[in-house]
């Protein structure tokens, strides 16, 4: 089964606001990875976090992994329409059940 | 241009009528993975390869079966479709493990099942 739990499922956020994702284990991972899915499109690669305590950033998007490695979060902030869609976290070969977002412009 | 492939994208089909499809990577990777991804549920493993003549089931294998005998190919068979099958198929392809880590994978475009 999944390894990794995402919370929230869906997420609806005001266009300019900021909010957080998160990805939970019950285990110790050695890694996570995020994925990203547009609307009708297929998951692309976002960015792999390995140490603990890692951040890293990407524009506006910023990922932490945890310092007992057993947890992840995806905050965006200043959320554009392009942001819109489903962010799955994953470990190895399994992904979470994603966090759908959609902004109100 | 390195890209994984699916064909076909769409599909409606006829219970009990047996199906494949295929997938193609073109980047040399050993790993592929099949996934399918249903509302609320994410992306959900049905088997994965780690190598030619490797594969493995995953979280849901259930009525499916695959093969991988070459590097670049790993086709997917319905052999008696069924309509809890209808979904939406990913299938991926990675250059496996470094280190203790699993390199990104590279997702095609899907395909829309639809079995009546």
């Amino acid at each position: 089964g999944q390894q990794v739990m995402q919370i929230p499922q869906y997420q609806h956020v005001q266009e300019g606001e900021d909010f957080t994702t998160y990805c939970n284990s019950s285990t110790t991972l050695s890694n996570i990875q995020w994925y990203k899915q547009r609307p009708g499109g297929h998951p692309v690669f976002l960015i792999q976090l390995v140490k603990s305590g890692e951040v890293k950033k990407q524009k506006r998007l910023t990922f932490q992994f945890g310092e007992a490695k057993k947890n992840s979060s995806l905050h965006i902030t200043a959320t554009q329409t392009t942001d819109v869609g489903t962010y799955f976290c994953a470990y190895g070969l399994s992904f979470g059940a994603g966090t759908t977002v959609t902004v109100r412009a | 241009e390195a890209q994984v492939t699916q064909n076909p994208r769409y599909l409606i089909t006829v219970t009990g009528k047996k199906l494949t499809v295929t997938c193609s990577q073109n980047m040399n990777h050993e790993y592929m993975s099949w996934y399918r991804q249903d509302p609320g549920l994410g992306l959900r493993q049905i088997y994965y390869s780690m190598n030619v003549e490797v594969t493995d089931k995953g979280d849901v294998p259930e009525g499916y079966k695959v093969s991988r005998k070459e590097k670049r190919n790993f086709p997917l068979i319905l052999e008696s479709p069924s309509p809890n099958q209808t979904s939406l198929y990913f299938c991926a392809s990675s250059a496996g493990l470094a280190g203790v880590s699993y390199n990104e994978q590279f997702f095609g475009p899907g395909t829309r099942l639809t079995v009546l």
